[in-house]
């Protein structure tokens, strides 16, 4: 069974910092590993997906997310926060077997940026 | 990215009424839906996996007479709530999968209030 784990329920970080939310994985084999984005009473926004490839993987918005084999995880970076990112982030992992699309997402991170 | 709608946006109804949400793919066929339900402040669930003319295969602990789903055509897919209850008041999220080019798409979610 694959499964997604966001050890922070709340992240703060004030305007211009660096932030950081982590995800770490279990899936049997090589995974598909997402990254969504989630603002009140609002479907979810894809930012990044890791699927091969280069494991610094640079999505919308300013975001990337590096994709770390060892540690199983795949955690979200920005250089410089903005207000804006303030949001609900989850964090999603898939089975690269055809067949077997479904996600399983993490309990969620709640990013808030304090100006 | 690929366009996922849902209808309706936000819905209010009666215990012991039944409610139809629609979930469209307007740019893509999705000969897969995903059904998702989240309650405030949660994760994303998974509740059911339909694909095109055929039944719906549903998660542990997901009443399928009570959630019914119909994924009649690769741009449709219907989730009704039947005998609805205030305890199914929920956001309600479907997601498409296009199988040509293996991606996966969000509607914007619908939220439903039972009174």
């Amino acid at each position: 069974a694959q499964s997604v784990a966001q050890p922070e329920d709340q992240v703060n970080v004030a305007e211009g910092n660096p932030l950081t939310v982590k995800c770490t994985y279990s899936v049997s084999g090589n995974p598909y590993l997402f990254w969504y984005v989630q603002y009140p009473n609002r479907g979810l926004q894809f930012l990044l997906k890791y699927i091969t490839g280069d494991n610094l993987v640079k999505g919308s918005y300013g975001f990337e997310a590096e994709f770390n084999k060892s540690q199983t995880s795949f955690h979200l970076k920005k250089p410089s926060a903005l207000v804006s990112d303030s949001a609900l982030y989850f964090c999603a992992v898939r089975d690269r077997n055809f067949g077997n699309e479904k996600l399983t997402f993490g309990t969620g991170t709640r990013l808030t940026i304090i100006p | 990215g690929a366009v996922v709608s849902q209808h309706p946006s936000w819905v209010i109804c009666k215990s012991g009424t039944s409610v139809k949400i629609e979930c469209r793919s307007l740019d893509f066929q999705a000969t897969t839906m995903f059904w998702y339900r989240q309650f405030p402040k949660q994760s994303l669930m998974l509740m059911a996996t339909s694909n095109e003319g055929s039944k719906a295969t549903y998660e542990q602990g997901v009443e399928k007479d009570k959630f019914l789903i119909n994924h009649a055509s690769l741009t449709l897919s219907t989730l009704t709530v039947t005998s609805a209850h205030p305890e199914d008041s929920s956001f309600y999220i479907c997601q498409g999968l296009a199988s040509s080019y293996n991606e996966q798409f969000f509607g914007p979610g619908t939220r439903l209030t039972v009174l």
